[in-house]
């Protein structure tokens, strides 16, 4: 079975552009999450998707948003970069928001905003 | 809220030496623990998860977890690395009151295995 595919690999992007990223979760997962990762931050939640709607949301500017498709694939979207968007984005996919439903990510898409 | 504290930045062993990683989180609620490990430029993989029952829970390449609710800990241990544990280990929790999905990382410690 294909693990969780994020695209593109490696972006790189100017100040003030807007960027999508994308998602493809494990055939038969529902859920869908995005992390954003910095070496300053570390780790953070960005959003949750089920079923096409987003169930959870982390504390990031309006500039961050996402979607999710009725094939579970997602994409995430950031509007006006800025130098501080650059990070690693990774994508988690599972079959549902139950408990214990292990979440596999993807390898991540690297933004780097100049 | 949840948080977690990963006490370590850096861990630096020899080969076929027992190691332990130290993760504490903070909570008010139920929570849901797990550590993950990425090796550099891919995504993070799950190594083992504790959601009730047994506190002591064993994963993946031989490692193993402790919960310890009255110390509020989740330490990760290995009686033996090699050289392949090279890679940095990130302490998560999710809580019943933000969703199971949600997970909150701690800082991650880098783990160097030298022979």
């Amino acid at each position: 079975k294909a693990g969780v595919t994020q695209t593109p690999r490696y972006l790189i992007k100017t100040r003030g552009q807007q960027v999508t990223l994308s998602c493809s979760p494990i055939s038969g997962h529902r859920s869908v999450s995005w992390y954003q990762q910095t070496p300053g931050q570390g780790l953070q939640f960005l959003f949750e998707y089920f079923s096409e709607t987003q169930r959870n949301k982390g504390n990031f500017p309006g500039r961050f948003s996402g979607r999710q498709f009725s094939n579970s694939r997602s994409e995430m979207n950031v509007s006006t970069l800025e130098l501080g968007d650059s990070a690693l984005y990774l994508c988690a996919s599972s079959l549902g928001p139950g408990i214990g439903n292990e979440q596999y990510f993807g390898p991540g898409t690297r933004l780097t905003v100049t | 809220a949840q948080s977690v504290t990963q006490l370590d930045s850096q861990v630096p062993v020899f080969e076929e030496a027992p190691v332990e990683l130290r993760c504490n989180y903070s909570s008010s609620v139920s929570v849901y623990l797990f550590w993950y490990v990425q090796y550099p430029n891919q995504g993070l993989q799950l190594l083992l998860k504790y959601l009730s029952g047994s506190t002591l829970v064993k994963g993946i390449n031989g490692f193993e977890a402790e919960f310890n609710k009255s110390q509020t800990s989740f330490h990760l241990r290995k009686p033996s690395v090699h050289i392949s544990d090279t890679a940095e280990y990130f302490c998560a929790v999710s809580g019943s009151n933000t969703g199971f999905q949600k997970l909150v990382f701690g800082t991650g410690t880098r783990l160097l295995v030298s022979p």
